[in-house]
């Protein structure tokens, strides 16, 4: 499976402020995601990000809010803007790899906004 | 959109003994099925998948079984031990067209020693 790896690890940050997360994957995949966590629930996609052109967003996710680069097929970056305490989150990307593209998770980002 | 529901919640069982989670799911054009087993604090970690051409898939003590005409599938963990205690989330998806995973409410699994 691909190795994948996010930055930041976990923040505190203050509310009104933005966050840009960063995805990186050692080999070049078709797919990549972002999913929210929230503390003790399950998992909620945000969009689907396309290399090349703009991300798909899912219901109650706007770009304004969450926008997402995808500048290749090894590296994307999320935006959490304008924060406030409901975006406490733990957010995680994910790629499509392997023969089936079988869906494989990053460390996650734990965000903490106060 | 798809909806998946899992069940139970939460899932106590002695060690040694088999624990089953279920789930359904809702749209018919779904045709793949993984399982993810999240531990405190890290990600979820791909345990098994099934594909919509299998009805039934074992890997050592974990074997999972699709009923596509019920639209349900169910994670079976045989001789539990200390280690399978975690949260296992199930999951849905296309594998063409749109492929992001819908996932279920998660069951929060306790092994007894």
């Amino acid at each position: 499976s691909a190795v994948i790896s996010q930055k930041p690890s976990r923040d505190i940050c203050q509310r009104g402020t933005s966050l840009t997360i960063q995805c990186q994957v050692d080999s070049q995949v078709t797919m990549m995601f972002w999913y929210r966590q929230q503390p003790g629930q399950s998992l909620t996609l945000i969009a689907t990000a396309n290399q090349g052109s703009e991300a798909t967003y899912e219901s109650g996710f706007v770009i304004d809010k969450f926008p997402i680069s995808r500048p290749n097929l090894t590296f994307s970056t999320l935006t959490v803007s304008n924060m406030s305490p409901e975006d406490s989150s733990i957010y995680l990307c994910s790629v499509g790899a392997g023969l089936l593209h079988e869906q494989y998770f990053g460390p996650g980002t734990r965000l903490t906004v106060t | 959109g798809e909806n998946v529901e899992q069940h139970p919640s939460t899932l106590s069982v002695q060690e040694g003994d088999s624990a089953v989670i279920k789930c359904t799911y809702s749209d018919s054009a779904s045709n793949y099925f993984p399982w993810y087993k999240q531990e405190l604090g890290k990600r979820p970690q791909l345990i098994i998948d099934i594909r919509s051409n299998v009805g039934e898939k074992k890997d050592q003590r974990i074997a999972v079984t699709l009923n596509k005409t019920a639209k349900h599938f169910s994670l079976h963990i045989t001789e539990t031990q200390p280690e399978d205690s975690a949260v296992y989330f199930c999951a849905a998806s296309r594998k063409t067209g749109r492929r992001a995973l819908t996932f279920g409410s998660g069951t929060r699994l306790q092994v007894q020693p």
